[in-house]
């Protein structure tokens, strides 16, 4: 049973570029969540899609967007990339069973901005 | 959302037990209380979860007194790969849904 996938895994782009990270979700997990950890940091919340929506979302601008496909498959977009972008994206799914807390993070995507 | 407060860092031996506190004095009624554990350049793991008393899982136990305003994670007999940092996070899950709150973690150092 495969997790949490993610793709790519390092990315290097430059200032003011778009970016599209990918996220698969670990098998029978349909709630999927997008964090940035910076270094030295603890993971931040960007956002979280279920049903294909956005339902909730922290404290970032309007230049991270995101997407969740049918498969529950998930895309993070960042427009107009800035140096302070540099970090460590996570994705983590959660699954069926509401009784349960847990949830399972990928690998993450290191994404430098330069 | 209820903040939590533990040690920025603590260093231990092989073979140790190690208690990690996490401080939470404003904590809801209905918040858990959640560890996760994270290696460099890997995404956070869950370890175990807690509402009251005492959880145990093969991996670690949580202690939880009854003002629930702090609560250990402990560690039995720690080896070099228990090196990672530690996350205190506490909220409710069941009006957060996937929202995790991370605060800075506590790295923990094994040594041998």
């Amino acid at each position: 049973d495969a997790g949490v996938t993610q793709s790519p895994t390092h990315l290097i782009k430059t200032r003011g570029q778009q970016v599209t990270l990918r996220c698969s979700p670990k098998s029978g997990h349909d709630t999927v969540s997008w964090y940035q950890q910076a270094l030295g940091q603890g993971p931040q919340f960007i956002f979280q899609y279920y049903e294909e929506e956005e339902r909730q979302r922290g404290n970032f601008p309007d230049r991270f967007s995101g997407h969740q496909f049918p498969n529950y498959s998930s895309e993070l977009n960042v427009n107009a990339l800035l140096l302070g972008d540099s970090a460590l994206y996570l994705c983590a799914s959660r699954g069926l069973d509401r009784n349960s807390y847990e949830q399972y993070f990928g690998p993450g995507t290191r994404l430098t901005v330069t | 959302l209820a903040k939590t407060t533990q040690p920025i860092s603590m260093d231990s031996y092989e073979g140790q037990e190690v208690n990690i506190t996490c401080s939470h004095n404003n904590i809801a009624t209905n918040d858990y209380i959640t560890w996760y554990q994270q290696f460099p350049s890997q995404g956070p793991r869950f370890i175990i979860q807690g509402y009251k008393t005492k959880v145990t899982n093969e991996v670690a136990s949580l202690f939880i007194p009854a003002d629930r305003k702090s609560s250990t994670l402990s560690l039995p007999r720690v080896s070099l790969s228990d090196t990672a940092v530690y996350y205190c996070l506490v909220g409710d899950w069941d009006n957060q849904g996937g929202k995790l709150i991370f605060g800075q973690g506590t790295e923990l150092s094994v040594k041998p």
